[in-house]
């Protein structure tokens, strides 16, 4: 079964600078999709960044990118120039059969002027 | 871009009563919407899956008699909560997957509070 792991709960980050996010996951399938997804206050679901497994080049997202290890099933978002109004819950998601999301426990992450 | 909507945003019921969460994709054709219910401070938790012109497939430990769900057209998917006790009170999210904006993915409504008394 496919499971998804993220390991921080709780992330601070001062504007401006720069903070990573960790997801891990288990999947027996060759080819599939990863998913970032931002989570505000307002509790919208905002699809941050996609990574196609078969690429090998990280996706990037203007001030948001992935560093993707494919073989140790690792997916980690980055996030550059930290902004107030990136202050939001982040969920690392995997699609599993018939194209529901399976979501890793999400990252707090609050943003300090 | 790809909207969804969930109607209502709040609802507030007594213990006992039914109620009817709508989820409508607005400007494309959904064939696929995913119910998913999150408490405080979790995660996503799926509870079904809404195909339309078919039967929900619900995940281990979701009561189908409890939790109903209705796919009656590629834009609408209703979740009724019967006989609501205050347990059932969460966060309620629908997403409708289907091409939009020449994208295949999942879309996100806004979620729905119900709060049971």
């Amino acid at each position: 079964a496919q499971t998804v792991t993220q390991s921080q709960p709780e992330m601070s980050v001062q504007e401006a600078e720069t903070v990573t996010l960790s997801c891990t996951y288990d999947t027996s399938e060759s080819n599939y999709y990863l998913f970032w997804y931002k989570q505000p206050p307002s509790r919208q679901m905002i699809l941050v960044i996609r990574q196609e497994a078969y690429k090998q080049q990280n996706a990037t997202e203007n001030r948001f990118s992935v560093n993707f290890q494919k073989a140790a099933k690792s997916f980690s978002l980055k996030i550059s120039d930290s902004q107030l109004g990136d202050t939001a819950m982040y969920f690392c998601a995997f699609p599993a059969q018939g194209g529901k999301l399976i979501f890793g426990q999400g990252t707090e992450l609050s943003v300090k002027p | 871009g790809a909207v969804v909507s969930q109607h209502p945003s709040w609802v507030i019921c007594k213990s006992g009563t039914s109620v009817k969460i709508e989820c409508r994709s607005l400007d494309f054709q959904a064939t696929t919407m995913f119910w998913y219910r999150q408490f405080p401070k979790q995660s996503l938790m799926l509870m079904a899956t809404s195909n339309e012109g078919s039967k929900a497939t619900y995940e281990q430990g979701v009561e189908k008699d409890k939790f109903l769900i209705n796919h009656a057209s590629l834009t609408l998917s209703t979740l009724t909560v019967t006989s609501a006790h205050p347990e059932d009170s969460s966060f309620y999210i629908c997403s409708a997957r289907g091409v939009a904006d020449g994208l295949y993915e999942q879309y996100f409504g806004p979620g729905t509070r119900l709060t049971v008394t």
